[in-house]
């Protein structure tokens, strides 16, 4: 069974830093490319950052771009955030990128999310 | 940047009901479409790819049509565990990255 776990959330000020960490199990992670997708309270979803398999290639949302750093290794996927904002208060969802073909990259698996909370 | 637009933004239906929701892309995304559900609570859900094919254990009472900029997601018979919210989603443009349609909201009548 692919699962996808969140962790790293909380409450922190504005201008402060978290690191958001993503187990994966159910599949070989190093075969997969992977993204975050947050939502803030009562909003729709917002495609945040990509990951390819090797690490090197990384996209990212114009809203997180230069703050936002997307990593990975063997077991997980990181998000690191810093320069937070009170608009980036929202939940943080891992999700899978079913494959890199153009007819592929739908997002399959999502995690069930990390609240993070920007306030002071 | 492709923007997804949804409508309606809410639809009230009754239980049994069959009901359709929309999704334009603001230009052409051939047949690269994916359509999510989110229970309150819960995260999303892939019900459709590709514009049409249901994901792994999606019930065959959820199809999905269209290509291009227009695209439908049909309900044959809504049931209870049906209530809930629904994306559309592109994956034609990449990068820079995805773009998601607002949502619509299916609420008991």
């Amino acid at each position: 069974e692919v699962r996808l776990v969140e962790s790293g959330g909380g409450l922190v000020q504005p201008g402060g830093s978290l690191r958001l960490s993503c187990a994966a199990s159910g599949f070989t992670l190093s075969s997969y490319e992977m993204t975050w997708v947050r939502q803030a309270p009562g909003k729709g979803l917002e495609w945040l950052s990509y990951v390819d398999t090797t690490g090197t290639a990384r996209f990212y949302a114009d809203s997180v771009k230069g703050r936002f750093t997307i990593s990975r290794d063997s077991d997980s996927v990181y998000l690191q955030m810093n320069s937070l904002r009170a608009e980036d208060t929202a939940t943080y969802y891992c999700v899978r990128r079913s494959g890199a073909s153009v007819t592929r990259r739908f997002l399959d698996y999502w995690g069930q999310g990390t609240q993070v909370t920007v306030s002071s | 940047e492709i923007l997804m637009t949804q409508s309606p933004a809410t639809l009230s239906v009754s239980p049994g009901e069959r009901v359709t929701l929309s999704c334009r892309a603001s230009q052409s995304v051939s047949s690269h479409l994916a359509w999510y559900q989110q229970k309150p609570g819960q995260a999303p859900r892939l019900l459709i790819y590709g514009a049409y094919t249901r994901a792994t254990g999606v019930p065959a009472r959820f199809s999905g049509s269209g290509s291009g900029t227009e695209f439908t997601l049909t309900i044959s018979s809504l049931q209870s565990e049906d209530f809930a919210v629904y994306y559309c989603q592109q994956y034609n443009s990449w990068p820079p990255g995805y773009t998601f349609g607002q949502g619509t909201k299916l609420e008991i009548k």
